[in-house]
């Protein structure tokens, strides 16, 4: 069965400093996988999915199916990164496509 | 702008009392999806639709049931409320089945007394 692992609850790092939120995932087939976002009074939104490799709002996150993860990661953190991040991993069976979320990790940037 | 609203965004029920929560979206997608929202869970799926008059059960389906009698509306029904059932709802929607992104609702806090 498919899974999202997201080790952290809670993360807090001091603005400037490098972010790392772990993602680890199990799937027998192909993974798609993403990262939502949910900023405070704000509702949930894709931040990243890998199949675009993209960079938005600094943060970055490669799939390593070797290692079975897909870790967000930012160089400099800032104030505004403070919220909650979820990693989801798509998978598929008998047409159904469904996202499994992690638990999430909440991410606090201290000034 | 299309969007995706859920209302109403409090509701405060009792235990056995039968109550739906609204889903409403003007994306015109087909795909729409219930999830709710635990501390120490994430994000679970409750039940989801690939368009009208098709309905699937997810993670956590028991207790709840949804119709889709057109592409905007997705509404959730919990048959008879119980305690578990207090958390955060979040209606979503996407456009394709594949890798288009889910655009969520801003969610309803539900607790039963």
């Amino acid at each position: 069965a498919q899974r999202v692992t997201q080790p952290e609850k809670l993360l807090s790092v001091f603005k400037g400093a490098p972010v790392e939120l772990k993602c680890n995932y199990s799937y027998s087939g192909s993974p798609e996988l993403f990262w939502y976002v949910q900023y405070s009074r704000q509702r949930l939104q894709l931040l990243l999915r890998h199949i675009s490799r993209e960079s938005i709002k600094g943060f970055t996150a490669d799939l390593n199916k070797g290692e079975t993860s897909f870790h967000l990661k930012k160089p400099f953190a800032q104030e505004e990164d403070s919220a909650m991040y979820y990693c989801a991993l798509r998978h598929s069976g008998a047409g159904s496509y469904q996202l499994t979320f992690g638990k999430g990790t909440k991410l606090s940037v201290i000034p | 702008d299309a969007e995706i609203t859920q209302s109403p965004r409090h509701k405060i029920t009792e235990t056995g009392r039968q109550v739906t929560l609204a889903c409403h979206q003007t994306w015109n997608h087909n795909n729409m999806f219930w999830y709710r929202q635990d501390l120490g869970h994430g994000l679970r799926l409750i039940h989801y639709s690939y368009g009208v008059q098709d309905t699937n059960k997810g993670e956590v389906s028991d207790g709840y049931s949804v119709s889709r009698s057109n592409t905007e509306d997705l509404p959730l029904t919990l048959e008879s409320a119980a305690s578990s059932q207090t958390s955060v709802y979040f209606c979503a929607s996407s456009e394709t089945r594949d890798n288009s992104p889910l655009h969520f609702g801003n969610g309803t806090r539900l607790t039963v007394t």
